[in-house]
This record gives structure tokens, C-alpha cells and sequence, in this order.
């Protein structure tokens, strides 16, 4: 099983939809947890922390299920600014207190006019 | 003001060559890494400072050293460039290393012919 997993998509979604993705982890000491944007061409960007309680930012909700060993992200009413690649980050802390940070290959996201 | 900046954005260099990228980031962060995204997307981790130390050092081929003057500043040397190098190769910063969020720098294309 790899560390980290998303399904790649696309994901082809009307405008104003809901749409969610999961990314699943295998590690279970993985302790920290993002979702990043990234753009055509363009660097990744922090869209938000996941945190244990779960986490909203406007239209944006992160969940953590560490039973299951996955994340998930939701998007509410999107927009067609929302179409990108999100990408699922996991930072693992080794035995030796050393950080492995691993990205999952991204989620391709079109919102449709 | 650019946060985390690379040099030079585009690179097209031949087999064999010598090259290196230059990075940057004026956030008074005290974490740097590089990272190598091939043609796929998939996004791998490379190197990580943290003030000036080594902290992460992945499988890479000993072609691809990084040097650390100060901790504002990774630099990528690689040596007898091949095909297989040809990526975009991505800088990025956090506040300190583990359970941060990461900024990146806009990306060095390189193209090994």
C-alpha cells in the first residue's frame, strides 16, 4: 500500500456543486495533515491544516479520520476559480524524531460552466 | 515582495553539464527544502535544511548536492546533468521544520537535452 493515495480524477463537477476527496494514509504515525492547491503550471499553495476536531475555512471543510487513516476535503457552491489539482500532504515524525514529508499525487479537480 | 524566489525560472542546459539553482526566501523562516516534480506531477521531497543543518536527505543521486549559506538561502548544485533530471524543481520554506506549513517558490523548469 503506498503512504499516501488519492484518487487522481478528474473530477468533472458542475458549478455550484458540492464535491469531496479522500486521501488515505498508511502510516499511523503520520501526525500532521495539509491540503494544498496547485495551479497549472504554478507552485503548490497551503489551502488549509487538517486538524483532529476537523476544520472549515468558507467553503472549505478538512476531516481527519484517524481510525480509517484518511483525510477528506470538501468544497461547497464551487466556483470555477476552484479547478486545480489539490494535493494530500502528510508529515510523518520517524522513530529517530526525524520529519518524512510525503505528497499524494494530486486530485484533478474541473469545475464546469 | 516575493516570499520564497528561484533562479532562474527556466533552464535548458545539455547531458553532461553542470548547473545550479538559486533560492531564496525572506520570510524569516528557518526550514528550507527542494523538491523534484517529474513529468507525471508527482511531487518528491529532495532535501531539507533547517538553520543551515541537513535534516532530511532522500534517496537522490549524489549528482544533486545542496548548500545552505545562511538560512535564508538552499542552493541545488547538480553535476553531469542527465536526461532523467529534467523536472521542475520546486524551493519551499517553513517556519521550522515538522508540522508546518510550507511556502514554495514559483519553480525552476529544467530541460536536459
Amino acid at each position: 500500500r503506498k503512504e499516501v493515495e488519492q484518487d487522481p480524477g478528474p473530477f468533472n463537477v458542475p458549478e455550484g456543486a458540492t464535491v469531496a476527496f479522500n486521501c488515505t494514509y498508511s502510516n499511523s504515525a503520520s501526525q500532521s495533515f495539509f491540503w494544498y492547491r496547485q495551479d497549472c503550471r504554478k507552485e503548490p499553495k497551503l489551502l488549509m491544516s487538517v486538524y483532529s476536531s476537523g476544520n472549515e475555512d468558507g467553503r472549505f471543510t478538512a476531516q481527519l479520520n484517524r481510525a480509517s487513516q484518511y483525510i477528506s476535503l470538501l468544497i461547497r457552491d464551487s466556483k470555477l476559480s476552484d479547478s486545480a489539482t489539490y494535493l494530500c500532504v502528510v508529515n510523518i515524525v520517524l522513530v529517530n524524531r526525524d520529519d518524512k514529508i510525503i505528497f499524494g499525487k494530486g486530485t484533478r479537480l474541473h469545475i464546469l460552466p | 515582495d516575493t516570499a520564497v524566489s528561484q533562479t532562474p525560472k527556466y533552464l535548458v542546459t545539455q547531458m553532461g553539464n553542470d548547473k545550479s539553482i538559486k533560492c531564496e526566501q525572506n520570510l524569516g523562516h528557518d526550514t528550507m527544502y527542494w523538491y523534484k516534480q517529474d513529468s507525471k506531477k508527482f511531487l518528491k521531497i529532495m532535501f531539507s535544511y533547517n538553520n543551515k543543518e541537513l535534516i532530511i536527505n532522500e534517496t537522490v543521486p549524489n549528482r544533486f548536492s545542496p548548500k545552505s549559506p545562511d538560512k535564508a538561502h538552499l542552493n541545488l548544485h547538480i553535476n553531469s546533468l542527465e536526461l532523467g533530471d529534467s523536472a521542475v524543481y520546486f524551493c519551499a520554506s517553513s517556519p521550522d521544520r515538522g508540522a508546518y506549513e510550507q511556502y514554495f517558490g514559483p519553480g525552476t523548469r529544467l530541460t536536459v537535452t
